[in-house]
């Protein structure tokens, strides 16, 4: 069993449309979580990081941790074309600012006009 | 300011020969990792370099893999012996103290 497991997708929405992302996780040690964004032939970039549980928002987007589930989910509202991409979560047992990172297998995305 | 450079974009080889893949760090950064990215897979964590500590190699799938950094600067990833199961775009990212992992466009290996 992966450690991080990601539905692959791809998941189509029309524009507009709230999307939901998720990742299951079995590490009880992992403290930090990501979510990136990744664009055909390009390296992934950063969208969200948070600490723990709770829920932090951003924009268009809110990411959730529920570390007694151990599930974490990254919300986009209002979907537009451009968010068409592949969508990584990341988590760490450390620190980011020292740890390895584990990434799931990533959510194929396509937003339709 | 310039972000994590890496070359080649592309490198196409005939298995059994070596490569060696070159990562430029974003200047003042003081961390530098290396990731392996089949097709459709998430990122796979190779070594991972901090200033002049000791770098943590424990995601290398092999002794054929190995990694060297020069100080804060320029570090190269070079795999010995090519097997076709080598191809992946390789990414590398850096960071310095208390943010995150910068990314750059990955090298796309393929193995024929």
């Amino acid at each position: 069993q992966k450690e991080v497991e990601q539905d692959p997708g791809p998941l189509s929405v029309p524009e507009g449309a709230i999307v939901s992302l998720n990742c299951t996780y079995s590490n009880s040690a992992f403290q930090y979580f990501m979510w990136y964004r990744q664009y055909s032939r390009k390296g992934p970039e950063l969208l969200m990081y948070t600490y723990s549980s709770g829920n932090k928002e951003d924009g268009r987007f809110t990411a959730q941790v529920d570390k007694s589930s151990k599930y974490i989910s990254l919300f986009i509202r209002d979907s537009q074309p451009s968010d068409s991409a592949t969508y990584l979560c990341a988590m760490s047992a450390r620190d980011n600012q020292g740890g390895k990172l584990i990434f799931g297998q990533g959510t194929e995305l396509s937003v339709k006009p | 300011g310039a972000g994590v450079s890496q070359s080649p974009s592309n490198k196409v080889t005939e298995k059994g020969k070596d490569v060696e893949l070159r990562c430029d760090p974003i200047s003042g950064h003081t961390a530098l990792y290396w990731y392996r990215q089949r097709l459709g897979q998430g990122l796979e964590f190779l070594i991972y370099f901090q200033g002049n500590s000791a770098p943590d190699k424990s995601g290398l799938p092999s002794d054929r893999f190995s990694a060297e950094r020069t100080g804060e600067s320029v570090s190269t990833l070079t795999i010995q012996r090519t097997q076709q199961e080598d191809s992946a775009v390789y990414l590398c990212a850096s960071r310095k103290t208390g943010a995150s992992q910068y990314f750059g466009p990955g090298t796309r290996l393929t193995v024929l």
